[in-house]
């Protein structure tokens, strides 16, 4: 069953646009919700993250937004540009005291800018 | 800080061969974790660590082993390679928790069983 489902799964827009990618989840005790970006040849990278206290979270030009009610997230990029293209990945994890908090990872989202 | 560390980062097996991918990260961080990575299927979790000499399952743990000797090294060891194995692997490592927690990724290793 998976536990993080991640759509769509590539995505073409024009330098200036807007990619919004989304993510649902089932399990409701989750309480960490990062975005990775990985570019080709390279491991991911921390993006952004949120916690379910807020309904967003603003860093330069990402954004992620936060539905709890209808268990879901999304990332938008503002003026998307072409350095933006890359594979992006949401996650989700409960942290449980005492214990190693474990990331599930979405099946990824391969951004392409145009120029 | 180099980071994480991964050697080889490619790699072609016959099947049955055995190898291990190393990893190490300069960080001094005690959370360790070994994913696989497939076209179209995310990453998933193999083996992770919270410190020296203690390791645990993740997801997908067969046909894996590690090790956890040193704070610094974490080493996934395969012991009959298997085509099904065929992935790219990343190591990573943790640091803090919470709102603060943050995994660092090493560049990878793709290997192929052949």
């Amino acid at each position: 069953q998976q536990q993080v489902k991640q759509s769509p799964q590539s995505l073409i827009v024009q330098k200036g646009g807007i990619p919004i990618i989304n993510c649902a989840y089932e399990n409701t005790a989750f309480d960490y919700f990062p975005w990775y970006q990985q570019f080709p040849g390279k491991g991911p990278a921390l993006l952004i993250a949120i916690r379910p206290d807020v309904s967003e979270k603003k860093e330069g030009r990402f954004t992620i937004s936060f539905n709890k009610s209808a268990k879901q997230f999304s990332l938008h990029i503002m003026d998307s540009q072409p350095g933006d293209s890359a594979t992006y990945f949401c996650a989700v994890s409960r942290e449980v005291t005492g214990t190693a908090s474990k990331l599930t990872f979405g099946t990824g989202t391969r951004l392409q800018v145009t120029l | 800080n180099a980071g994480v560390t991964q050697t080889p980062k490619f790699r072609i097996l016959k099947i049955g061969q055995s190898m291990t991918l190393q990893c190490t990260q300069d960080m001094n961080h005690n959370y360790m974790y070994w994913y696989r990575q497939d076209p179209g299927m995310g990453l998933k979790l193999i083996y992770y660590s919270v410190g020296a000499g203690i390791t645990d399952k993740g997801e997908v743990p067969n046909g894996y082993n590690v090790s956890r000797s040193t704070t610094e090294d974490f080493p996934l060891r395969l012991e009959l390679a298997a085509p099904s194995q065929t992935s790219v692997y990343f190591c990573a490592s943790r640091r803090g928790q919470g709102r603060n927690e943050k995994l660092f990724f090493g560049s990878g290793t793709q290997l192929s069983v052949l």
